[in-house]
């Protein structure tokens, strides 16, 4: 069965530290790959998406992922957090032909001043 | 354009009660999906429709669940009777029938079982 995992379940962060979230995915076949962010309060909006091509993408904010298909991993990154990034981050993994995401446990970040 | 809109914000019963969520998707999209998010996990998909069609409701447990989608068009989820650990977010979601920017999600349902 599809799995995500996500390696770090809470991270906290002083402003301007770089940020890299972690995130393996299961599953042979061809993927399409997506970080959604959850801000408080508020509902899960899409921040990047891998489908093909360069596997280093740039999404919203300043965040980027890169798709290592050898380490089935999808890692989210941003060289300076700010405190407006707090928020709950998830990856997510579609594959097959019904849209169907599966979706990792979350991490929720917390960027301090 | 508007978004996907869920409603209530926020519902608490009793167990055994039953409570009922709806579900507006944006305009033109053929597919609509539940999830349940309970606190601490990411969400799981409970019930995906392709217009009033089902595709996927192998995660929803049907002794108690129950999802419709009328026309195509506004979705209801069920719950009779309600237990403690229904407790969660219940998100809708809606999508193209190959979306390629994935979905957009409503701003859930949060649902309290006492």
């Amino acid at each position: 069965a599809q799995s995500v995992s996500q390696h770090n379940h809470h991270v906290i962060l002083s402003e301007a530290a770089s940020l890299e979230l972690g995130c393996n995915y299961s599953y042979g076949g061809t993927v399409n790959l997506f970080w959604y962010v959850q801000y408080p309060g508020q509902h899960l909006q899409l921040l990047l998406k891998y489908f093909s091509g360069d596997p280093l993408v740039k999404g919203i904010k300043g965040f980027e992922a890169e798709f290592i298909k050898s380490k089935f991993s999808f890692n989210l990154r941003k060289p300076s957090v700010q405190w407006s990034d707090t928020a709950e981050y998830f990856c997510a993994v579609r594959s097959g032909g019904y849209n169907k995401l599966i979706f990792g446990a979350g991490t929720r970040l917390a960027v301090h001043p | 354009e508007a978004g996907v809109a869920q409603s209530p914000r926020y519902k608490i019963i009793e167990k055994r009660q039953s409570v009922a969520f709806w579900c507006n998707p944006i305009s033109g999209h053929a597919t609509l999906y539940w999830y349940q998010q309970i606190l601490g996990q990411g969400p799981k998909l409970l019930i995906q429709f392709q217009n009033n069609g089902v595709v996927d409701d192998s995660q929803l447990p049907k002794d108690r669940f129950s999802a419709e989608r009328l026309k195509g068009v506004d979705s209801t989820l069920k719950i009779q009777p309600a237990k403690l650990e229904d407790s969660a977010v219940y998100l809708c979601a809606s999508s193209l029938i190959r979306e390629a920017s994935g979905y957009t999600f409503g701003s859930g349902t949060r649902l309290t079982v006492v």
